[in-house]
């Protein structure tokens, strides 16, 4: 079945310093996934942060960057200094074009520390 | 602006008591809808969607229904709760055709004792 595995948190980085949050995806059944990063801020909702839905293009939200590369079926998620802000938990998810069905990750949860 | 709402905020219910949970999306017609449920530590799983009204898929078999009564009303129900039902209820919608994205609801967290 379709599958999304992301860097195991919690992760912990020092303000100013950069970030990278793997993200592989299997899709046994969907032939080109849309990938996507949600976050949730504490206190908060799960919200959009970023999206691509085409293969070798890259999204970018807030300063984190995402590129979808469907050679090593990746879609990692990656910040050049990060703030105090940014300490929330982040969900990569895939879903098929028609987006009645979209499955995520477990959840990466950033912490950072001035 | 669209918004959705979810209640309860939360719930603390008895094993075999039933349960209703709701969702209302206003300013948008005819969206797409789910039901999302995450144990403690566990990932997001998709339990149901919806494309209109009286229509509900089920995607994981979880001891659970779902129905959605208008269009802009989604609820989640079962008749007697189990342990395994505590977690974290989230609801959806999307655009319908392609591409979309999800806006989610705050969520209600449910304890089952």
């Amino acid at each position: 079945g379709d599958s999304v595995t992301q860097t195991e948190g919690p992760v912990t980085v020092s303000e100013s310093e950069s970030l990278i949050i793997n993200c592989t995806y299997s899709a046994t059944s969907i032939a080109y996934p849309n990938l996507f990063w949600y976050v949730r801020y504490p206190g908060e909702g799960l919200q959009l942060l970023l999206k691509v839905i085409t293969a070798g293009q890259k999204g970018s939200s807030r300063g984190f960057e995402a590129t979808y590369n469907k050679e090593t079926t990746s879609f990692h998620l990656q910040k050049a200094s990060v703030q105090e802000s940014d300490s929330a938990v982040y969900y990569c998810a895939l879903a098929e074009n028609s987006g009645t069905y979209q499955r995520f990750g477990t959840g990466t949860k950033l912490q950072v520390v001035p | 602006a669209q918004t959705i709402h979810q209640w309860p905020v939360a719930e603390i219910k008895a094993v075999g008591s039933p349960l209703s949970l709701g969702c209302t999306i206003k300013g948008k017609s005819s969206p797409n809808l789910y039901w999302y449920w995450q144990a403690t530590g566990g990932t997001l799983q998709q339990l149901f969607y919806s494309i209109t009204v009286g229509q509900v898929e089920s995607v994981v078999q979880l001891n659970l229904s779902a129905s959605r009564p208008k269009d802009d009303q989604f609820i989640l129900s079962t008749e007697k709760l189990l342990l395994s039902h505590s977690g974290f209820y989230l609801c959806a919608w999307s655009r319908t055709g392609e591409n979309s994205d999800y806006t989610f609801g705050s969520g209600t967290r449910l304890l089952v004792i």
